[in-house]
């Protein structure tokens, strides 16, 4: 079974600055891929960003990106410039791929963005 | 414009009683889901079915009950037998191949008085 661990309930950040979050995951398969979607308190989730398992390469769209290792089971977002609307819960999550694209998810991290 | 349709946005029921939510998606998805959410607890996975009249139980499908008679439609009962059924449920749904990314419904919350 697929567990996705956050370990950061919450985490806060000053408007403009660099704010990580963490997320660690156990899987047994070899091809999987790693998401982090956004709450925000209208409750609707967002897709932030993705990546997969096999690419080396860490994902970025604008002023999020991932450290991904694979090695360690280690997937965070790094969020920069940091900006008011970024204010949400966030999830990690994994799935196994194949023909199972069951997502399983980590408990959050609410991330409040200080003006 | 494409997307998933959940209702009621809020529903309020007596203990003892069944109620269904409602689930539509037209982005002609395969897959579809439902997950439960509570404070704390992140998103749990109710049921899913990758196929029309299929579908496979979750990490928490006690007490609940799902149909897939058509491909755009994946609604879901919670019935007596759910003992905590006070929560936000979530519906999704993805396409069955690439990367699996869902997209989700706005959600309905689900108060037992």
């Amino acid at each position: 079974a697929q567990t996705v661990t956050q370990s950061q309930p919450e985490m806060s950040v000053q408007e403009a600055e660099t704010v990580t979050l963490s997320c660690t995951y156990d899987t047994s398969e070899s091809d999987y891929y790693l998401f982090w979607y956004k709450q925000p308190p209208s409750r609707q989730m967002i897709l932030v960003i993705r990546q997969e398992a096999y690419k080396q390469q860490n994902a970025t769209e604008n002023r999020f990106s991932v450290n991904f290792q694979k090695a360690a089971k280690s997937f965070s977002l790094k969020i920069s410039d940091s900006q008011l609307g970024d204010a949400a819960m966030y999830f990690c999550a994994s799935n196994s791929g194949g023909s199972n694209y069951k997502l399983t998810f980590g408990k959050g991290t609410l991330l409040t963005v200080n003006p | 414009d494409g997307g998933i349709t959940q209702s009621p946005k809020y529903l309020f029921r007596k203990e003892g009683q069944n109620v269904t939510l409602s689930c539509e998606q037209n982005l002609n998805h395969d897959a579809m889901y439902w997950y439960r959410q509570d404070p704390g607890q992140g998103l749990r996975l109710i049921y899913y079915s990758q196929i029309v009249n299929d579908f496979q139980k979750g990490d928490i499908a006690e007490g609940y009950s799902v149909s897939r008679e058509k491909k755009e439609s994946f609604p879901l009962t919670v019935t007596s037998a759910q003992k905590n059924p006070t929560a936000f449920y979530l519906c999704a749904s993805s396409v069955h191949q690439g990367s699996g990314e869902l997209f989700f419904g706005e959600g309905s919350r689900l108060t037992v008085l």
